[in-house]
């Protein structure tokens, strides 16, 4: 079973400062690597795929990296409407795995 | 417009049964890989089960044995039946279309178990 870890937590930060969240896997899972961002109420929506790739209508101001066991989400610059919670999480179609780290909240220091 | 739109959800006593529902719109239950996925209050997210385009299904540990995912081609739309219930079942459950991630995402809805 392939445990994903977030860090930090809980991250606090002003608009127009740049975000930087972490995701570890307990082992390799390539770049098969999801980011999500939910708000209150909401389902989460996909932000990131294979570790890099933006998803159709998710701003430049998103971006994904690395590969292997360790990942990071970067929001260059926040937007008000960016605060929310954010999931990584691994997938593997065959034999079938998603695993979802246990987010980061993102709030408005 | 894509859309899936989840139904079902209740109350229900520890032991019962349930089915949900997700309809979907502007896309193939039958050619696209479709999940469940839920989230307990206040909690993370869990992936639950998953059916492929070919009929193969797949769960979680946590639902193995109680869990049954299916799905109605003539309706368009994909079912969760779940049975032996317990608090621990309790969440919000999404249907999601499945690929390099989940792309598209119903509503939710809430089913909750008493004890």
């Amino acid at each position: 079973e392939i445990v994903m870890t977030q860090s930090p937590a809980t991250l606090s930060l002003s608009p127009g400062e740049r975000a930087t969240l972490s995701c570890r896997a307990s082992q390799s899972v390539g770049s098969n690597l999801a980011w999500y961002q939910q708000k209150p109420g909401q389902a989460p929506r996909l932000l990131i795929y294979a570790a890099s790739t933006r998803a159709i209508g998710i701003p430049a101001r998103f971006s994904g990296s690395g590969s292997g066991t360790e990942f990071t989400l970067t929001i260059s610059s926040l937007q008000s409407e960016d605060f929310a919670v954010y999931y990584c999480q691994q997938y593997n179609n065959w034999p079938p795995m998603y695993a979802f780290g246990q987010g980061t909240k993102l709030e408005i220091k | 417009e894509v859309q899936l739109v989840e139904s079902g959800g209740a109350l229900v006593q520890g032991g019962g049964s349930l089915r949900l529902a997700c309809t979907a719109s502007g896309l193939t239950v039958r050619t696209n890989y479709m999940s469940w996925v839920r989230q307990a209050p206040g909690k993370g997210l869990e992936w639950v089960s998953i059916i492929h385009g070919g009929g193969e299904t797949f769960y979680a540990d946590s639902v193995k044995g109680r869990f049954s995912i299916s799905r109605d081609n003539s309706k368009n739309t994909l079912y969760l039946q779940m049975n032996s219930l317990s608090a621990e079942d309790t969440a919000v459950y999404y249907c999601a279309r499945t690929g390099t991630g989940f792309d598209i995402w119903g509503q939710g809805t809430m089913v909750t178990v008493s004890s």
